[in-house]
């Protein structure tokens, strides 16, 4: 079975543009999450999307945005991109989040982001 | 909102030898996840082992086994046999069962990184 994938792997953008990455996960995971890595913060969650829907939210302003289609693809955005929102962005598929559902991220190898 | 601490920022052994690795956690759930992942310089998180605290039984996965202590609120990781393949960044995580309503998904540690001496 193939594993999470991620789009591009590198990417390198201007301040104030704005950036698409793109996650598939694994074949009948339906819950997709985003993580921002950075030396001085860490791994930091960003949102989850289930079924369509996003389900949670991490402490990050609405510049951070993502959207999940019926086939369970995921893709977030960034608009208006700050020097600080260099990072590697890595999305992670589980089975489900709900109550009683299997809890095993699966990650994806990321996308390194480098704004200039 | 649940914190992770990983109190070790470096920690070597030798090729063959055992460690430890340690994870504390602060919480006011009484269920949740607990996770070790490995993230080696590629860069690909890598989940080792994982360890539902309804369960007394400590979780082991071949050379890797976690001693939890839920009353403590402390996850340890013990690499049995150590390989060179073992060297890598490890992050202890948390994820709570109650989903929905303010931050959720998996809160790491800052990490731990692991060198094998050959």
């Amino acid at each position: 079975k193939a594993g999470v994938t991620q789009t591009p792997r590198y990417l390198i953008k201007t301040r104030g543009q704005q950036v698409t990455l793109s996650c598939s996960p694994i074949s009948g995971h339906r819950s997709v999450s985003w993580y921002q890595q950075t030396p001085g913060q860490g791994l930091q969650f960003l949102f989850e999307y289930f079924s369509e829907t996003q389900r949670n939210k991490g402490n990050f302003p609405g510049r951070f945005s993502g959207r999940q289609f019926s086939n369970s693809r995921s893709e977030m955005n960034v608009s208006t991109l700050e020097l600080g929102d260099s990072a590697l962005y890595l999305c992670a598929s589980s089975l489900s989040g709900l109550a009683g559902g299997a809890y095993e991220q699966y990650f994806g190898p990321g996308t390194r982001l480098t704004v200039t | 909102a649940q914190t992770v601490t990983q109190s070790q920022p470096e920690m070597s052994v030798q090729e063959a030898e055992t460690v430890t690795l340690s994870c504390t956690y602060d919480t006011s759930e009484s269920d949740y996840y607990l996770f070790w992942y490995k993230q080696p310089p590629s860069r690909q998180m890598i989940l080792v082992i994982r360890q539902e605290a309804y369960k007394q039984q400590n979780a082991t996965e071949n050379r890797f086994s976690v001693n939890f202590q839920k009353a403590a609120k402390s996850f340890s990781l013990k690499i049995s046999d150590s390989q060179l393949g073992d060297a890598a960044m490890y992050f202890c995580a948390y994820r709570s069962v109650y989903s929905g309503g303010g931050a959720d998904g998996l809160t790491f540690g800052k990490g731990t990184h692991l060198i094998i001496q050959p």
